[in-house]
This record gives structure tokens, C-alpha cells and sequence, in this order.
């Protein structure tokens, strides 16, 4: 079945740091892949999308890339703010009609 | 505009009492959703409705019933609650069933039995 596999955290950076999440699945056919994030409190939003290979998405300075030959989707942010601090989920859109998700990492940011 | 949104927001009850949370959307999606996170954040799907039909149901015990009057109303009735209920309920809802579409969650419901 359909899986998906992100690195576990807490992550904890200074602002302006490098970010990176890695994130790998295992599908069958062509999923799309997507990122959620979930502020404190609060329920999920999107945060970027890919639905065929080699797309990339990309919002608030965030950017992933779905690379079928190593079937992964690691988000990746270069200067990382406070604000960002939340937890971000992996997640893969298959045939079955469900989105499956990572764990989650968790991300705290400090000034 | 509130897009997804669920009441209650908090509910704390006792082991062996029945329980309903409501789920509504205004945004003209034919697809709604029921998740549950447990405390690790580990989120999982237990339902999911479109056009008011049931098209999956997860490995979940027979006491959660889902119940869907229209495409706009998705509510999730609990019997019998038990310690392990509690958790973080979350409403999602998307224009379709097809794989790329974004789901749209709403705020939560938490759950606590004691």
C-alpha cells in the first residue's frame, strides 16, 4: 500500500537558518504529493503541491520537488523566519482516494 | 468567511457517553472527510462522503457512525466513548474525489473522555 516516510524531529533552528525536510514514499502509479502545515492550534492548510514528476512547488519560500527516480519530495526553505515554526506533513494523494500522511515534524524556529 | 468549520471546538465527557461533533463547509465541494490525530500528531483517515455517498471507511470501530444530510454537512456521531477517543478530530473537505485535489481542514475538535 501507499506510504510515506519524513524525517523525525523536533527540528530546531535559529531564524534565517537552512531548512530542509526530507520526505520519501512508496505508491503505485503517479500520486501527486503535497505538504501540509499546521500552525499551533490550528487545523492543516496547504502549503505546496506536485502532482506529476519532476513539478515543482512553491509558496511562501518554500519549494519541493517531486523526483519520481528517488521518490522523494523534501521541502526545503532558505531562511527560515519565527513564524514558520509549526509542524509540516508529507503527504501522498493516491488510487485509493486518500490522502496518506507522514508523522509530521515538528519545527521551532528561534529568534 | 470560515471555509471548513466544526463545533464543538472542545468537549470533555465521560467514558460510556454518546457524542456528535458537526462539520460544515461553504465551499461548494462534493467531498468531505473525517481524521483523527492522536497525540504524537499521527494523523489518520477514518471517513470519507462524497455526494453524501460513502466511499471509504477505515479499520474503525462500529461505534463511530458518520452521517452526511447533504454535500455541505458531514457529522460524526461517537457511542459509548471510551479513553481511547480521545484525540483531535479534524473535518476536510475537497471539489473531488481525484488524488491531486487540495483537502481543506477545518479547525478541530478535541476530544478528551475521562
Amino acid at each position: 500500500g501507499d506510504s510515506v516516510t519524513q524525517m523525525e524531529g523536533p527540528v530546531t533552528l535559529s531564524e534565517e537558518a537552512f531548512l530542509t525536510i526530507n520526505c520519501t514514499y512508496t505508491a503505485t502509479g503517479y500520486p501527486s504529493l503535497f505538504w501540509y502545515v499546521q500552525y499551533p492550534g490550528e487545523g492543516l492548510q496547504l502549503l505546496l503541491k506536485a502532482t506529476k514528476a519532476d513539478d515543482k512547488g512553491s509558496n511562501k519560500g518554500f519549494e519541493a520537488t517531486y523526483r519520481k527516480e528517488t521518490t522523494s519530495f523534501h521541502l526545503e526553505k532558505g531562511s527560515v523566519q519565527v513564524s514558520d515554526s509549526a509542524v509540516y506533513f508529507c503527504a501522498l494523494g493516491g488510487s485509493n482516494y486518500k490522502l496518506t500522511f507522514g508523522k509530521g515534524t515538528l519545527l521551532t524556529v528561534n529568534p | 468567511d470560515t471555509a471548513v468549520s466544526q463545533t464543538p471546538k472542545y468537549l470533555v465527557t465521560q467514558m460510556g457517553n454518546d457524542k456528535s461533533i458537526k462539520c460544515e463547509q461553504n465551499l461548494g465541494h462534493d467531498t468531505m472527510y473525517w481524521y483523527k490525530q492522536d497525540s504524537k500528531k499521527f494523523l489518520k483517515i477514518m471517513f470519507s462522503y462524497n455526494n453524501k455517498e460513502l466511499i471509504i471507511n477505515e479499520t474503525v470501530p462500529n461505534r463511530f457512525s458518520p452521517k452526511s444530510p447533504d454535500k455541505a454537512h458531514l457529522n460524526l456521531h461517537i457511542n459509548s466513548l471510551e479513553l481511547g477517543d480521545s484525540a483531535v478530530y479534524f473535518c476536510a473537505s475537497s471539489r473531488g474525489l481525484e488524488w491531486q485535489e487540495t483537502q481543506y481542514f477545518g479547525p478541530g475538535t478535541r476530544l478528551l473522555v475521562l
